[in-house]
């Protein structure tokens, strides 16, 4: 079951540099879609949603856009910080904030000093 | 910052015994759920809780599985008789409703020997 697909398993980028993380989804019943981070032996913690109404969602250095023709989603963070360093989860659910979320597998962002 | 607590964080029980997971999702919450993540492989649905019954549930959710929210403030998920592959990382959430964030716990990890 690939309904949501994080294709890169790991990204390093530079402190200050931007961080590019993509997501593909196949289902095209879903309509809601989250990105979370999470640390190791901790649950995953809630970055920034966007509904499927809109194409760009911004929250301070976190912008998620999505591109419904190609069902594509992306986060940028801006500038990137050590402190960003986690891995990345895209989820995706059907019919509003319904929390029954499909999650990607994870994309680990390593970011530099 | 309120948080959803789970308890224990590491449970190791032996196959066929019960376990009882344990969860206080935050106090003004109303709709509860329990994800769960095999070592490996991605985060998923088993089920969701609202108004003191299951809104949904997932295939995995079988007979096995039951929660309950046995007073105000706590949120179970019981595993009858505990099979190897039900190890995994277990996650409760929980949100306040409509288009607030789903919060995560940080998990308790299951062992079955």
């Amino acid at each position: 079951d690939q309904q949501v697909k994080q294709n890169s398993p790991s990204l390093s980028v530079q402190e200050g540099r931007i961080s590019i993380l993509n997501c593909d989804y196949t289902n095209s019943m879903f309509d809601y879609f989250l990105w979370y981070k999470k640390y190791p032996a901790e649950g995953p913690t809630f970055l920034i949603s966007i509904s499927s109404i809109k194409d760009k969602n911004e929250d301070g250095r976190f912008t998620v856009f999505l591109n419904k023709s190609a069902k594509h989603l992306s986060l940028h963070i801006v500038p990137s910080q050590p402190g960003d360093s986690a891995v990345y989860f895209c989820a995706a659910s059907e019919g509003g904030s319904n929390y029954k979320l499909t999650f990607g597998k994870g994309t680990l962002l390593t970011v530099n000093p | 910052e309120p948080e959803v607590t789970q308890t224990p964080s590491h449970q190791v029980t032996q196959m066929g015994q019960e376990v009882i997971l344990r969860c206080v999702p935050i106090s003004n919450h109303l709709y509860f759920y329990w994800y769960r993540q095999i070592l490996g492989q991605k985060v998923e649905f088993l089920v969701s809780f609202y108004n003191n019954e299951i809104s949904e549930k997932s295939e995995i959710f079988d007979d096995q599985f039951s929660v309950e929210r046995p007073d105000g403030s706590n949120f179970t998920l019981k595993i009858r008789s505990t099979k190897l592959e039900d190890s995994a990382m277990y996650f409760c959430a929980s949100y306040q409703g409509y288009n607030s964030p789903l919060h995560f716990g940080n998990g308790t990890r299951l062992t079955v020997t």
